[in-house]
This record gives C-alpha cells, sequence and structure tokens, in this order.
C-alpha cells in the first residue's frame, strides 16, 4: 500500500528555521516526483513545487523561488521542505503528494500544520 | 489570484447534478490534461478525476470530468450531502509548473 506519512505539527517563531518531513513507503521511492502544496488558512491549494528523488532534480513554482527549499534521502524515503527564516505569512497546511506517471498527485500525505507567531 | 479560474461556489439539492467549471489558458489547460480533486476540512485531498476524464478506482461514476479547448468542467449527478466539500481544479504548465484553480466550494442544501 502507498503511503505518504508526514511529520506532525509544528509551532515556530518568526525567524526561526524549519525542516518537514514526507515519508514515502510502499513503493520505489526514486521513482516518483514528490511534490508540495501549501494550503493557507481559508485559502485554496497552491503548488509549491517538486522533485525527483531519483536524481534529486527539483523545480520550484516562481512564487516559492528563495522562499523555500525541496531536497530528498532517497536512503530513507524521504522529501523535505525546509525554511531558513519562517514568516508569520508561512502559517499553513502543508501537503507533500506523489505524481503518478500520467502527472496526477494520486497519493497524498495527511499534511503538516504549520504556525508561525510571535 | 489563482491561474486557473473556478467559481467560488457551487449549490444543488440531493440528487440533483451540479456543473463546476475552470477556465485556464493556452499554456495550461489547452496543452495539458486537467485534474479534479476534492477537499474536505481537516483532511487530505482526494484525486477525483485525472487525464481530464479519467476516474481512480474507487471513485463513483456519478463524477465525470470533461475538456474543451482551454477549459474543463467537472459534473456530480445525483448529488450527495457527502459531496459537500471543496473542489479543486488543476494542470501543469509548459515550465513543468503544476497550477491549481482557486477551489469552488459546494454545498449540498
Amino acid at each position: 500500500e502507498v503511503q505518504l506519512v508526514q511529520s506532525g505539527a509544528e509551532v515556530k517563531k518568526p525567524g526561526e528555521s524549519l525542516k518537514i518531513s514526507c515519508k514515502g513507503s510502499g513503493y520505489s521511492f526514486t521513482n516518483y516526483w514528490i511534490g508540495w502544496v501549501r494550503q493557507m488558512p481559508g485559502k485554496g491549494l497552491e503548488w509549491m513545487g517538486i522533485i525527483y528523488p531519483g536524481d534529486s532534480d527539483t523545480r520550484y513554482s516562481p512564487s516559492f523561488q528563495g522562499q523555500v527549499t525541496i531536497s530528498a534521502d532517497k536512503s530513507i524515503s524521504t522529501a523535505y521542505l525546509q525554511w531558513s527564516s519562517l514568516k508569520a505569512s508561512d502559517t499553513a497546511m502543508y501537503y507533500c503528494a506523489r505524481r503518478a506517471a500520467a502527472a496526477h498527485f494520486e497519493y497524498w500525505g495527511q499534511g503538516t500544520l504549520v504556525t508561525v507567531s510571535s | 489570484q489563482s491561474v486557473l479560474t473556478q467559481s467560488p461556489s457551487a449549490s444543488g439539492t440531493p440528487g440533483q447534478r451540479v456543473t463546476i467549471s475552470c477556465s485556464g489558458s493556452s499554456s495550461n489547460i489547452g496543452a495539458n490534461a486537467v485534474n479534479w480533486y476534492q477537499h474536505l476540512p481537516g483532511t487530505a485531498p482526494k484525486l477525483l478525476i485525472y487525464s481530464n476524464n479519467q476516474r481512480p478506482s474507487g471513485v463513483p461514476d456519478r463524477f465525470s470530468g470533461s475538456k474543451s479547448g482551454t477549459s474543463a468542467s467537472l459534473a456530480i449527478s445525483g448529488l450527495q450531502s457527502e459531496d459537500e466539500a471543496d473542489y479543486y481544479c488543476a494542470a501543469w504548465d509548459d515550465s513543468l509548473n503544476a497550477v491549481f484553480g482557486g477551489g469552488t466550494k459546494l454545498t449540498v442544501l
């Protein structure tokens, strides 16, 4: 069974760094792109970027380029989303999702709620 | 402002047929397949339709999708109370960027 399990909720202060994770299981982790999607409170879904764990090829949405870092450790089948200096506006639910060969996101993680508040 | 345009809300009564539309451009919907996701608050989004009109296993045939030019639509027939959710269209653009619609909140009256 394909599963994407994300790390737990985080509460951080502005300026702090953060790395959240998404662990894949039940499939060959290196063979599928993993994407990250943001949902701010009361807002819609926004695509942030995507990584191919097999060779770490990474693409970013222009809206998130330079704001976050997406990485993966294929040895432990885990993808990451990282901030170096959080802002209050980063408060959101973050989802990881596996991209199928036909380019849709077929499997989703349960989401990680990130709250940034002083 | 989302790249794909959806009406913010839609509604219908049980048993009715409802259509949700999604408008894009030649660089996204016009060039690539459209996918639809159902999102219930507090849960992960669920793939509803992929490749314009394909249903994953387990999705009832009450849900159907279509695409024409730079627009797409999701139809839900035999509306049920459990269909009350947010619905998002999505596509890829020419630069391997995924773009989502702003979402349509479906209310079952």
